[in-house]
């Protein structure tokens, strides 16, 4: 099935420290989700971008649909332990409902 | 709150039995529902898309016969895992769009364990 390329695939960071994790794919999407998925858990929605160069924060969270429409970065400001856990990117396909996901980049935060 | 409820959240059945999972919009009407799985340490991959009223789709390599879509009404989906075998354990998960824009909400997973 397709898939978005997400990077990094995994991080160890520290308590304290900003992340940046990205998405890339060569075609083109109108809506830019991303998630965190916990463990045994659905994902769950963080941010949702609508159009081509939007930046939208939620909290500590920050992300950017790309201007060519083919990417997108989440950036989490000073990690804290609960930020564990698995970010997929989920691009929308123009003209329809469907999403498609990214491969998920796990985070780990060391304390 | 959730906006999208799946039940059960797990399950575990013999070889060759069948299995329906649901999932319920809450307080919204879906039209249109999606069908994932999910393999350990693996990203999600759509299955396929529920349409109510009419026929599900299926995407490429998905068995349509062996994962059995209805969308009876506007707020529920199930899919049923028919004869299920031991390659089919994984983790499922329904999502429905919300609203004119789009962003889709996530139920809390079935994870099926076959036997």
């Amino acid at each position: 099935g397709q898939q978005l390329n997400q990077s990094p695939q995994s991080m160890f960071i520290q308590e304290g420290e900003d992340v940046s994790m990205n998405c890339t794919s060569s075609s083109i999407f109108n809506t830019w989700l991303w998630y965190k998925q916990d463990p045994g858990e659905g994902p769950v929605l963080l941010i949702a971008l609508y159009k081509a160069g939007e930046l939208t924060s939620n909290g500590r969270l920050t992300a950017q649909f790309g201007i060519t429409r083919k990417d997108s970065f989440l950036n989490i400001s000073a990690s804290i332990p609960s930020d564990v856990g698995i970010y997929f990117c989920a691009g929308q396909l123009p003209g329809t409902y469907k999403y498609i996901f990214g491969t998920g980049t796990r985070l780990k935060v060391l304390a | 709150g959730a906006v999208v409820s799946q039940h059960p959240s797990w399950v575990i059945c013999k070889s060759g039995t069948s299995v329906k999972i649901e999932c319920r919009s809450l307080d919204f009407q879906a039209t249109t529902m999606f069908w994932y799985r999910q393999f350990p340490k693996q990203s999600l991959m759509l299955m396929a898309t529920s349409n109510e009223g009419s026929k599900a789709t299926y995407e490429q390599g998905v068995e349509k016969d062996k994962f059995l879509i209805n969308h009876a009404s506007l707020t529920l989906s199930t899919l049923t895992v028919t004869s299920a075998h031991p390659e089919d354990s994984s983790f499922y998960i329904c999502s429905a769009p919300r609203g004119t824009n789009t962003e889709a909400f996530f139920g809390q997973g079935t994870r099926l364990t076959v036997v």
